[in-house]
């Protein structure tokens, strides 16, 4: 079964800084999708960004970057300029071709003015 | 276009009642998911509908938790013999399954406590 862990349960910035969300998953598939979601108090699912597996090359989307291992099924979130809107829940996602999609346990990080 | 949409999006039920939680996919989706989420926890998956395929049930908790999807849109998870364990938020999504990296698209999710 595949899964995902998330290991740090809280993360704290500060505003304007950089952080980092860790991810490691458990494959043994070579084909699949990693995503990261965030989950403000709204409830609310929101698609930060997605990796495709046979891409080496890491995905960015404008102060949001990963750094894809695929040896040591790392995935890290790198979110640049934290801003206070940034706080939220968030979940890291791995997902096999034509399967269902599996969660980590999520990362709670909150960005201090 | 629409989201995906879930009714209701609060149930209070007594210990022992069923329940009905129902989603509405965006239209052309052909996946669709449940999840539940505990108070403060990650998403742990219930049941996966795939277009015209068998579902996967492997999440599905007990035999008390069952769900279906008819005409391949709307799905409706039924809860029977309602525990206070099963209170927590029921996330439906739903997603283009022909594209893999197609990310999921969820609902608000129904907060159902249970007394």
């Amino acid at each position: 079964a595949q899964t995902v862990t998330q290991s740090q349960p809280e993360m704290s910035v500060q505003e304007a800084e950089t952080v980092t969300l860790s991810c490691t998953y458990d494959t043994s598939e070579s084909d699949y999708y990693l995503f990261w979601y965030k989950q403000p108090p709204s409830r609310q699912m929101i698609l930060v960004i997605r990796q495709e597996a046979y891409k080496q090359q890491n995905a960015t989307e404008n102060r949001f970057s990963v750094n894809f291992q695929k040896a040591a099924k790392s995935f890290s979130l790198k979110i640049s300029d934290s801003q206070l809107g940034d706080a939220a829940m968030y979940f890291c996602a791995y997902r096999r071709y034509n399967n269902d999609m599996r969660f980590g346990a999520g990362t709670r990080l909150t960005v201090k003015p | 276009g629409a989201g995906v949409s879930q009714s209701p999006s609060n149930k209070v039920t007594e210990k022992g009642k069923d329940v009905e939680l129902r989603c509405d996919p965006i239209s052309g989706h052909t996946a669709l998911y449940w999840y539940r989420q505990s108070l403060g926890q990650g998403l742990e998956f219930l049941i996966y509908f795939q277009g015209n395929s068998a579902p996967d049930k492997s999440g599905l908790p007990s035999d008390r938790f069952s769900a279906e999807r008819t005409g391949g849109s709307v799905s409706t998870l039924t809860i029977q013999r309602t525990q206070q364990e099963d209170s927590a938020v029921y996330l439906c999504a739903s997603s283009l399954v022909r594209e893999n990296n197609s990310p999921l698209h969820f609902g608000n999710g129904t907060r159902l406590t249970v007394t």
